[in-house]
Formats: structure tokens, C-alpha cells, sequence
């Protein structure tokens, strides 16, 4: 049950250089995506989120584009640093945050100095 | 910062064992719930609780679970009777009516021998 997809299990860019991470979904029903950062023997930590009424939302370095007619959603980082290598998940959920979430497999970044 | 904290990181129980997951969500909380990820796989929603009782389970959250919130600050996830394939990373999270995120604990890791 691959709801939620994240295609490409890995990425590796050059620090000061854009990150652009992808999420693709087939229920059409979700409404609020999320995009969380996970670094090993730690739990998923919040980034960046977007509600369907809207297709852009920029938070710092953070930017989440969503395209409702593709059901495709990316992350961009710009500039990458090196800290920003972890797992990255995308979520998505019906009702917005307070209902379950789905989550994709994770794309690894690493973030070469 | 608050955050929400898993005790304990770490369990090791034998198969057919009873174990408690134990979560203290974030004060102010009013949702919580359980996801696990299984090694290799998907984060993936177990139990929401709000108002002292189940909102939404997945079909993973069978007879052997339960949950239970036995005061004003624990959230428990209670296996009855491990299976080798419940071993997996528990995740408690907690989120603020109408709030932009669910805030996630470090994980507890459950290995059944």
C-alpha cells in the first residue's frame, strides 16, 4: 500500500547547492502534507508543512512545493549544508495534522562539504 | 524546548512476553499516538488517542494492543504477547488541536528474542 512515494532512496549534493527532494501520492484525499527530518537513533523531527489550498510554503532555507494535479510534492533547501544530511520523510494525511499520518519510505541526503 | 520522551530506548523481551512502551507527550497535547518502523521499512501509523479513548487504529493495532493514558501525563502502548515481528522502533507523538505538526519521541527499540 504505497499511498505515499518516495521514488529516489538517495541524494548527495554539494554544500551552498539546492537540495530538491520529491514526494509523489495517490489518495486523493489527503489535504495536509508534511515533510520531517530523521537523523539515526532519533525520532522524526517537523520541518516544513503545506495544506492543499496551497501550492507554496517557505519557512528559512525550507521551501515545499505542491502540485494538487500531478499529486507531487518536492522540498527544496537552499543552500544545503552539510548538517542537513539525514533521512527525510514525506507525510501526508486527511483533516491536517491532529489525523494519521502516511508516511514515504525516506530519501538519505548527504550533504558533501 | 518541550519535547515528548520514550522510556525505555531500548527493550529486549522473549517472544510470548508482555512489554509497556511508556511516552510523557508534551504538556499542552491533547492527540497522541503510536507509529512503529520496522527495520528497512516504513514509519507507520499504529493508534490515535484523543479524549481518553481511540480515534483511529490500523489493522496492525490488533487484539494484542492497547493503549492507555493511566493519568494526566503517560501514554502507554501495551503488547500482550510479542511476536518476532513486532520487533521494530516504537514512535509516540503528540500534537496541539488544530497545530501545523505531530511532535515525535526518540523511539523506543523493541527486539523480541
Amino acid at each position: 500500500d504505497q499511498q505515499v512515494k518516495q521514488n529516489s532512496p538517495s541524494l548527495s549534493v554539494q554544500e551552498g547547492r539546492i537540495s530538491i527532494l520529491n514526494c509523489d501520492y495517490t489518495n486523493s484525499m489527503f489535504d495536509y502534507f508534511l515533510w520531517y527530518k530523521k537523523y539515526p537513533a532519533e525520532g522524526p523531527t517537523f520541518l516544513i508543512s503545506i495544506s492543499s489550498i496551497k501550492d507554496k510554503n517557505e519557512d528559512g532555507r525550507f521551501t515545499v512545493f505542491l502540485n494538487k494535479s500531478a499529486k507531487h510534492l518536492s522540498l527544496h533547501i537552499v543552500p544545503s549544508q552539510p548538517g542537513d544530511s539525514a533521512v527525510y520523510f514525506c507525510a501526508a494525511s486527511v483533516g491536517g495534522a491532529n489525523s494519521k499520518l502516511t508516511f514515504g519510505k525516506g530519501i538519505t541526503l548527504s550533504v558533501r562539504p | 524546548e518541550p519535547e515528548v520522551t520514550q522510556t525505555p530506548s531500548h527493550q529486549v523481551t522473549q517472544m510470548g512476553q508482555e512489554v509497556i512502551l511508556r511516552c510523557v507527550p508534551i504538556s499542552n497535547h491533547l492527540y497522541f499516538y503510536w507509529y512503529r518502523q520496522i527495520l528497512g521499512q516504513k514509519v507507520e501509523f499504529l493508534v490515535s488517542f484523543y479524549n481518553n479513548e481511540i480515534s483511529e487504529k490500523s489493522e496492525i493495532f490488533d487484539d494484542q494492543f492497547s493503549v492507555e493514558r493511566p493519568d494526566g501525563s503517560n501514554f502507554t502502548l501495551k503488547i500482550r504477547s510479542t511476536k518476532l515481528e513486532d520487533s521494530a522502533m516504537y514512535f509516540c507523538a503528540s500534537s496541539v488541536r488544530g497545530g501545523t505538526e505531530a511532535f515525535f519521541g526518540q523511539g523506543t527499540r523493541l527486539t523480541v528474542v
